[in-house]
């Protein structure tokens, strides 16, 4: 599985756009880009995924790279409730069936 | 949207005894699902993909006799802790791949926490 790496923790203010970076400069052709976040005592939610051009949808906006080597989830205005844990991950073609597997991700705090 | 039932949502027992989880994709067929187990404070380890109607697909150091899994339906994975130890106590999640083509993605159920005394 391709490797992708975020950082440990970032913080936000409330209202406030937050920009979540993720480097996957191994990424193959056929890798797309997902996002998922992960609330306390929770599984985890899909937020968005994208395999080439920006991706925006009601929770969040996906900025990929050109290269497409990094990518960034956007999300407009930070809430209490984006409080989690956000991973980057990457996944095989449609065909692939592939295994989903994480990283640590990025634990994000919202301040109020 | 596709959802996953899984349950119990906690459940204690004690040392020696099993334990079943059950995860179900209530809206959609899942012939891949996946079971990961979660320690405080860490991120999701994979421990293994269900496949409905034939073996599952194990994780390197997952116990396939400790850890029993079971996928007999389109809707329906069941993850048995056997002979179950305090170690055993964690977080156990289930997802399922929905969706096709490339509209895809994975949904989690809510997750079971496992306390073993």
């Amino acid at each position: 599985d391709a490797k992708t790496t975020q950082p440990n923790s970032m913080e936000s203010n409330e209202e406030e756009p937050v920009h979540l970076p993720c480097n996957h400069s191994t990424i193959s052709g056929t890798d797309y880009i997902h996002w998922y976040r992960q609330l306390p005592s929770q599984g985890p939610e899909y937020v968005i995924h994208g395999l080439t051009s920006n991706v925006n949808n009601r929770m969040a906006s996906l900025a990929i790279a050109e290269d497409r080597k990094s990518s960034t989830l956007i999300l407009h205005r930070a809430t209490l409730r984006d409080a989690a844990v956000y991973y980057c991950i990457l996944i095989g073609g449609e065909t692939s069936g592939s295994r989903l597997t994480f990283g640590e991700g990025t634990q994000l705090t919202v301040n109020p | 949207g596709a959802v996953v039932s899984q349950h119990p949502s906690r459940v204690i027992c004690k040392s020696g005894t099993s334990v079943k989880i059950e995860c179900r994709s209530l809206d959609f067929q899942a012939t891949t699902m996946f079971w990961y187990r979660q320690f405080p404070k860490k991120s999701l380890m994979l421990m293994a993909t269900s496949n409905e109607g034939s073996k599952a697909t194990y994780e390197q150091g997952v116990e396939k006799d400790k850890f029993l899994i079971n996928h007999a339906s389109l809707t329906l994975s069941t993850l048995t802790v056997t002979s179950a130890h305090p170690e055993d106590s964690s977080f156990y999640i289930c997802s399922a791949r929905s969706g096709s083509g490339r509209n895809y993605g994975y949904t989690f159920g809510s997750g079971t926490r496992l306390t073993v005394v």
